[in-house]
């Protein structure tokens, strides 16, 4: 089994809709959760940050956690064109700290 | 953004040749990472640093060596270039604020390196 699995999609969905990315991690004693949101050529870029369960919302995105389901979630609200990217989850384990990425879910965002 | 400049940002070079990339910050960032990104396997580290001269390795360190003999430096190291090492390379920083599990990594724009 992966550290840290996602889709890979393509997910594609319309615009303004709501798009759902998840993510799957083994280790339970995890204790940092990320997604980043990487363009087609350029380098990952940090969009949230989870580390307790529950849901936490920053403008359209909303990053939800279930350790106990070892299960994190993005939710991007009304999605535009410009959300179309790769979105990685990447984990960060508690012994060392080392960050372990998922494959990345690629979303699509139809006008 | 973060501070983080890497160099160069494209090379192509012949294999068996020795190749140096560099990591630049100007954030003071206690941490500092190589990652290598490809198609199928995505981002994965090659090394770390936790402080000047203090490094480890990651999951796919075999043929890369690195080296920080500055706070703002981190330099990756192909010593004998293979064209398996042909990949995306990004730099990445984080700093310590007592628990470094919860401080997120910052990304460099990427070197773009062709083993031919």
């Amino acid at each position: 089994q992966k550290e840290v699995e996602q889709n890979s999609g393509p997910l594609s969905v319309p615009e303004g809709a709501i798009a759902s990315l998840n993510c799957t991690y083994s280790d339970r004693v995890s204790q940092s959760f990320f997604w980043y949101r990487q363009y087609s050529g350029k380098s990952p870029e940090l969009i949230m940050s989870i580390y307790s369960n529950g849901d936490k919302e920053d403008g359209r995105f909303t990053a939800q956690l279930n350790k106990a389901s070892q299960y994190v979630s993005l939710l991007i609200r009304d999605s535009q064109p410009s959300d179309s990217a790769t979105y990685l989850c990447a984990v960060k384990l508690r012994l060392g700290g080392k960050l372990i990425f998922g494959q990345g879910t690629e979303l699509s965002v139809k006008p | 953004d973060a501070g983080i400049t890497q160099s160069p940002r494209h090379k192509v070079t012949e294999t068996g040749t020795p190749v140096t990339l560099r990591c630049h910050q100007t954030e003071n960032h206690r941490y500092m990472y190589w990652y290598r990104q490809d198609p199928g396997h995505g981002l994965r580290l090659i090394h770390y640093s936790y402080g000047v001269k203090d490094t480890d390795k990651g999951e796919v360190s075999d043929g890369y060596s690195v080296s920080r003999s500055k706070t703002e430096d981190f330099l990756l190291t192909l010593e004998s270039a293979t064209s398996s090492q042909t990949s995306v390379y990004f730099c990445a920083i984080s700093e310590f604020r007592g628990q470094a599990i919860n401080q997120p990594q910052h990304f460099g724009d990427g070197t773009r390196l062709s083993i031919l």
